[in-house]
């Protein structure tokens, strides 16, 4: 079975503190991905990776920034947190090219910015 | 430009219904790849299905069928004899051949009653 873990569930930070996301995955998944989830608007990916140390934006990076040392981890990091950046974070990964696989995601991490 | 729509934002049935999610996808590409996903109240989306533009077939799991049609830009999904642990929010996504990415429709809460 396919295992992505996030290190929190719940969140709360306060505005312009530095906030640190973790997920890991158990799979040897090339790609990993962070997406927000917010009512109405569904999952917008924020940024994902297809290697160590390879990155690229998604539909809605600003404020955001991640780093993958490690294959198995990715880590979503908000350098001056603000109230807009309160929601769900979802952390998935999925095989790498070849095919369009399914991605497989994590439990979340509910963030509250006050 | 990639846009997946699911119009219904919220459905309430009773225990037994049938009920239909539809989903309406946007895509310049030949192939792609469409997927629904259920968030149950846990948060963990779940993957349940991923078909290619060209196997327009329909599909039936259990309780779970989709219905794949080309003409109209759909993907939908029923359940037969819904249950209360259908409860949940669903989601469909579509991604482009070799993009990796997916492009998630904003979901539909779906509430089975007793």
């Amino acid at each position: 079975d396919v295992k992505v873990t996030q290190s929190s569930r719940y969140l709360v930070k306060r505005t312009g503190e530095k906030v640190f996301l973790e997920c890991v995955q158990d799979m040897d998944h090339e790609n990993m991905f962070w997406y927000r989830q917010d009512p109405g608007l569904g999952l917008r990916l924020i940024y994902f990776s297809y290697d160590v140390k390879m990155k690229e934006k998604g539909d809605i990076p600003e404020g955001y920034s991640v780093s993958r040392e490690k294959k198995e981890r990715f880590s979503l990091i908000l350098e001056s947190a603000s109230t807009n950046q309160t929601s769900m974070y979802l952390c998935a990964s999925s095989l790498r090219q070849g095919a369009t696989y399914e991605q497989y995601f994590g439990p979340g991490t509910r963030l509250t910015v006050t | 430009a990639q846009k997946v729509t699911q119009a219904q934002t919220e459905i309430s049935v009773v225990e037994k219904e049938d009920v239909t999610l539809d989903c309406v996808y946007e895509t310049r590409d030949t192939t792609y790849y469409l997927f629904w996903y259920k968030q149950p109240p846990s948060g963990e989306l779940v993957f349940l299905i991923r078909r290619n533009s060209f196997d327009e077939q329909n599909e039936i799991s259990g309780r779970y069928s989709w219905n794949f049609q080309k003409s109209t830009s759909s993907f939908n999904f029923t359940i037969t004899a819904s249950q209360v642990v259908d409860s949940a929010v669903y989601f469909c996504a579509l991604s482009e051949e070799g993009a990796q990415k997916l492009v998630f429709g904003q979901g539909t809460r779906l509430t089975i009653n007793p």
